[in-house]
């Protein structure tokens, strides 16, 4: 199995400041055909169910501010927050969908400091 | 709009089953995967499998082989999760989910999620 592991298991940032969420995969994710990482992030707040935030480790999905991005290189991946805003307060986890069974990181619990 | 709307909270005994529904509306219900991911107390995500509502192909993690069965009602546009031989370790909120793309498995819609308790 892909394991994910995401550091710090939790953050304390700022209002304002940047955060920065990192995600190491145990394998590669990357499929050389089509040169693409198969990595996707996404956010729970408390009693939500997640959100998807980022697919192909880069890709911003249709309504997430462009403060959220993604980016990555060979099996490290990173979810950047540049101006931390009050609803920003989340758990926050990488996923892979490179191979079965599709993982997920254990989440980084990111609070205002 | 998309909703994926689940049954309610279940609790049940050890080595029972349980079965969970999760009603699709607002797309074409047989034009994307439906994947189930449960997250136990306090802790992190975990996908169980998925199904093709166009034919009813199944996918499983191999943790769950044997124990968890995907079913699907075209008729009512509804999926199903069923778990047998249930213990403690089952206790999560089990989450329905919309494959984003039918190839790729990373998931865009998401129920309400059903809390399963399992306690004797």
């Amino acid at each position: 199995d892909v394991v994910l592991t995401q550091s710090p298991d939790s953050l304390a940032v700022s209002l304002g400041e940047r955060a920065t969420i990192n995600c190491k995969s145990s394998q590669t994710v990357l499929s050389t055909s089509a040169s693409k990482f198969y990595l996707a992030w996404y956010q729970q707040k408390p009693g939500q169910p997640p959100r998807l935030l980022i697919h192909w480790a880069s890709t911003r999905e249709s309504g997430v501010p462009d403060r959220f991005s993604g980016s990555g290189s060979g099996t490290d991946f990173t979810l950047t927050i540049s101006s931390l805003q009050a609803e920003d307060v989340a758990v926050y986890y990488c996923q892979q969908y490179f191979s079965n069974p599709y993982t997920f990181g254990q989440g980084t619990k990111l609070e205002i400091k | 709009q998309v909703q994926l709307l689940q049954s309610g909270a279940e609790v049940r005994m050890p080595g029972a089953s349980v079965k969970v529904s999760c009603k699709a509306s607002g797309y074409s219900f047989s034009d994307y995967y439906v994947h189930w991911v449960r997250q136990a107390p306090g802790q992190g995500l975990e996908w169980l499998g998925r199904i093709s509502p166009n034919g009813g192909g199944t996918n499983y993690a191999q943790k769950f082989q044997g124990r968890v069965t995907m079913t699907m009602d075209t008729s009512i546009s509804t999926v199903y999760v069923e778990l047998s031989r249930l213990t403690s370790d089952d206790t999560a909120v089990y989450y329905c989910t919309r494959d984003a793309s039918n190839i790729y498995y990373y998931f865009d819609y998401w129920g309400q999620g059903s809390l399963v308790t399992v306690s004797s």
